[in-house]
């Protein structure tokens, strides 16, 4: 199992420029997440996805948007990118591993991140 | 706005020592987990800690919480070169069941 791949792992991009970043995660998971991390802010949640189909925004999707594909894939599409933008990205999944554990008790599985330079 | 904070934000030291890290949180929560991010890469989960539990152990890792204080902590004991990474707490976000809230970090170096 990879569990969550994330691609790709480096990119620079012009303001102004668009591009997706893509994930995938094999674990039958339910829930996808996308989050952005910067020095000192720790990571910050930008979309969430609890099931497929659904999606939702998290502390910070000014400037982005999402889709889940299907149940494996949430990609992070952004449009016109600025360079308060420049980040790394994580996405990260989550599912109930035990039928007694409730939603606010699962472990999130993360993927190997996307450094995203905007100039 | 962030729910839980580390303390401190950086700690250097030897191998062998203890390594001693604190979150503090604002609301109540029924859970609170910790993870550590080695330089470039995701985080992984290490360890879970129910409200009901006060006290939590897996290998050199303890995990104490404290609900009446909104406090938690994670001693690394008999550190090793390869426990030097970030660590950080998760808290249940106020606003979502599936969400979570992650402090700031501590950034622990350990010198051989």
């Amino acid at each position: 199992n990879a569990g969550v791949t994330q691609t790709p792992k480096f990119q620079v991009l012009k303001t102004g420029q668009s591009m997706t970043l893509q994930c995938a995660q094999d674990m039958n998971h339910n829930s996808m997440y996308w989050y952005r991390q910067d020095p000192g802010m720790g990571l910050r949640l930008i979309y969430y996805s609890a099931s497929e189909g659904t999606t939702d925004k998290g502390e910070v999707p000014n400037g982005y948007n999402v889709s889940r594909l299907n149940k494996r894939e949430f990609s992070l599409r952004l449009e016109s990118a600025a360079p308060s933008q420049t980040s790394v990205y994580f996405c990260a999944s989550s599912g109930r591993r035990l039928l007694q554990e409730t939603p606010r008790q699962w472990e999130q599985f993360f993927g190997p991140g996307t450094r995203l330079t905007v100039l | 706005s962030q729910q839980g904070e580390e303390d401190p934000q950086a700690l250097s030291i030897q191998e062998g020592e203890n390594a001693t890290m604190n979150c503090s949180y604002k609301t109540s929560i029924n859970n609170l987990q910790w993870y550590r991010q080695n330089s470039g890469r995701g985080l992984v989960h290490l360890i879970l800690i129910r409200s009901n539990e006060r006290e939590k152990h897996s290998g050199r890792l303890r995990v104490t919480l404290d609900t009446s204080k909104k406090s938690s902590s994670l001693l690394i004991t008999a550190s090793r070169a390869a426990d030097t990474a970030s660590y950080f707490c998760a808290t249940p976000h106020s606003g979502g069941y599936q969400k979570v809230t992650f402090g700031t970090g501590t950034k622990l170096q350990v010198i051989p």
